[in-house]
């Protein structure tokens, strides 16, 4: 049992180029969600989806894209790359509502040159 | 201001010494969040509050849902404690957690 699964775990890009990154979960979970965590802040909330063919805005979406077409699938896009993106990535997923216990991947660190 | 902060950021001790981490909120909530993330950078989730306290192992959180502060305590800290801890907060209704910053705890052997 895998639990949440991110690919890549590194990745370096120049400014400009596109990429997407890959969260898979094996748990049957409805919700799904994408954070960045850079140095002295939260986690805080890219895009959301609560549920198969549903996806939403969380507090910083800008220039991050995302689709979820099978339910165990959450793939965050980045089309056009900015060193202002450089962070890491952590994708989760619950069953429920996000008052129900969130479980994480062991995270991207994407750096942007 | 955050909705949620934490305190301290920082907090150094030695083995087996008692650690308590603060957590206080500005909003209504329906659950109060621990997560710990030990330096390789994983992040698994410890407790989820809506009242009272709970305990797993030497691991102890409370709430205060009138005062909207919580607190994780640690008992008999070990060198394997040392991480980043974060609370998150769920707003009624709301749709995303509120983080912490997260406090950063090393015990010292």
């Amino acid at each position: 049992n895998a639990g949440v699964t991110q690919t890549p775990k590194f990745r370096v890009l120049k400014t400009g180029q596109s990429m997407t990154l890959l969260c898979a979960q094996d748990m049957n979970h409805e919700y799904m969600y994408w954070y960045r965590q850079d140095p002295g802040m939260g986690l805080r909330l890219i895009h959301y989806s609560v549920g198969e063919g549903t996806t939403a805005k969380g507090e910083v979406p800008d220039g991050y894209n995302v689709s979820r077409l099978k339910k165990q699938n959450f793939l965050l896009g980045l089309e056009s790359a900015a060193p202002s993106q450089t962070s890491v990535y952590f994708c989760a997923s619950s069953w429920g509502a996000p008052g129900q216990p969130q479980h994480f991947g062991d995270g991207t660190r994407l750096s942007i040159l | 201001k955050n909705e949620v902060e934490q305190s301290p950021q920082n907090l150094t001790a030695q083995e087996g010494e008692f650690i308590t981490i603060n957590c206080s909120y500005s909003v209504g909530i329906s659950a109060l969040h621990w997560l710990q993330q030990h330096p390789g950078g994983g992040i698994v989730s410890l407790f989820m509050l809506s009242s009272g306290k709970k305990k797993h192992g030497r691991l102890i959180a409370t709430i205060n849902i009138q005062e909207k502060h919580s607190s994780l305590h640690i008992t008999a800290s070990h060198p394997r404690d040392s991480a980043v801890y974060i609370c998150a907060a769920h707003e009624w209704g709301a749709q995303k957690l509120v983080f912490g910053q997260g406090t950063r705890l090393t015990i010292n052997p």
